[in-house]
């Protein structure tokens, strides 16, 4: 079936240092694929989008690339400051009804 | 625009009482998901809404957990009855129009349920 793997449940970086959050996945469609950031107190919302037609998705200084040939979609920052600190969740839609999660990666990034 | 609208924000049951929970979708959205959160099993679907009509009832958590849609502006949750184990956020969203592959869900902040 289809599935979304986020190895790191937490990362802990220090403010400048860069951002690499892991994300695979496995479906047997032309799938669209999201990157949601949940911040304390609130719900999880988009941070970026990426479908076939297009292999990148750029959000607010965070970058992921489409691999259709690794099955990944790595999230980016080159420099993360201590307001990135929120959980990231790698999502999947597989053009049915349903969004498939990742278990989410905590990141935390001291001053 | 307001965005998901979701009531209580907290709520503390005692084992074995009924609990309702509340969901307001952005206006104009078709559908409306519940989902469940916890550290250990992430982001868990427990129901779909498409038009008001239920696509999916949530499998394994279909025995206590029921989610109604009156009508396209309003939603609720019951459990019933509530364990511990149910101790959780639950999370609402809405979409325009998933099928086409936009995805995009818009929650919103969550009930915490905590059983005692």
């Amino acid at each position: 079936g289809d599935s979304v793997t986020q190895k790191q449940g937490q990362v802990t970086l220090s403010e400048d240092d860069f951002l690499f959050i892991n994300c695979t996945y496995s479906t047997t469609t032309y799938p669209t694929l999201f990157w949601y950031v949940q911040y304390p107190g609130q719900g999880p919302q988009l941070l970026l989008k990426v479908t076939t037609a297009n292999n990148k998705g750029i959000s607010r200084g965070f970058e992921a690339t489409y691999d259709k040939g690794t099955t990944s979609f790595h999230l980016q920052k080159a420099s993360v400051q201590e307001s990135d600190s929120a959980v990231y969740f790698c999502a999947l839609d597989t053009n049915a009804y349903k969004v498939i999660f990742g278990k989410g990666t905590h990141l935390h990034v001291l001053p | 625009d307001a965005g998901v609208t979701q009531t209580p924000r907290h709520e503390v049951a005692e084992k074995g009482q009924t609990i309702i929970l509340k969901c307001e979708p952005v206006s104009g959205h078709n559908d409306l998901f519940w989902y469940r959160q916890t550290k250990i099993q992430g982001l868990e679907l427990l129901s779909y809404f498409r038009s008001k009509s239920l696509m999916e009832d949530g499998g394994a958590f279909k025995d206590r957990f029921k989610a109604e849609m009156l009508n396209s502006s309003f939603s609720t949750l019951k459990i019933q009855p509530t364990e511990p184990k149910d101790s959780a956020v639950y999370l609402c969203a809405s979409s325009l129009v998933p099928g086409l592959n936009t995805g995009q869900l818009y929650f919103g902040e969550g009930s915490k349920l905590t059983v005692l």
